[in-house]
């Protein structure tokens, strides 16, 4: 298994669905992270978990919820979303503390397309 | 607040020989990292090379180094003999070691498309 799994791949939506990504970890990471990856653009950081906490919320609209039931696994949920919403969405995972020497570990990615 | 800037939005490179890719960075502290990443096409972003600012000797992984001159705050990435698994996206990014936790967030550069010519 790949360390960190995003699914699914690709997601085409409308702007009155709710659906929700999916991202899990065999790493053994405490630490997960939602970024927004859009054309020409630096990534941008969405959220941070640590220990199923979350410890930021880089002003994201609220139509964006993120969810962390525990270390492992990390879902953003959908709803009523723009079509400049649209981009690849990207989980990373990293350990916490003193372990972490700032590499985070990264899905491939959940392609995004609001209609 | 941090910003990281690549002044190159796409470079290319004929196979076996060097290319060098440009990052800039705006910080006031005095302890930090430097990382480079690389994202090939529809494939997971993965770590390439990392530079500790408090170390005066440039990184080096393979093929893979670095300049890094902190005190005009630049650091290039230099990948020697390329090959056409090279090609990719190269993200700079730049972290803190603050011991403020949002402080010690990664922060991106906009990214280089590196394409390799056989």
């Amino acid at each position: 298994e790949t360390g960190v799994t995003q699914t699914p791949r690709h997601l085409v939506m409308g702007m009155t669905n709710k659906k929700s990504l999916k991202c899990e970890q065999h790493l053994g990471h405490n630490a997960m992270y939602w970024y927004k990856q859009s054309a020409k653009k630096p990534l941008e950081l969405m959220f941070v978990y640590n220990f199923k906490e979350q410890t930021e919320n880089n002003s994201v609209p609220s139509r964006f919820s993120p969810e962390c039931p525990n270390s492992s696994h990390l879902f953003l949920h959908l709803h009523t979303l723009q079509p400049e919403d649209s981009a690849l969405y990207l989980c990373a995972s990293s350990p916490s503390g003193g372990l972490n020497t700032g590499e985070l570990f990264f899905g491939e990615g959940s392609r995004l397309t609001v209609l | 607040a941090q910003t990281v800037t690549q002044s190159q939005p796409e470079m290319s490179v004929q196979e076996a020989e060097t290319v060098t890719l440009s990052c800039t960075y705006d910080s006031s502290e005095s302890d930090y990292y430097l990382f480079w990443y690389k994202q090939p096409p529809s494939r997971q972003m993965i770590l390439v090379i990392r530079q500790e600012a408090y170390k005066q000797q440039n990184a080096t992984e393979n093929r893979f180094s670095v300049n890094f001159q902190k005190a005009a705050k630049s650091f290039s990435l230099k990948i020697s003999d390329s090959q056409l698994g090279d090609a990719a996206m190269y993200f700079c990014a730049y972290r803190s070691d603050s011991s403020s936790g949002s402080a010690r967030q990664l922060t991106f550069g906009s990214g280089t498309q590196l394409t390799v010519l056989p």
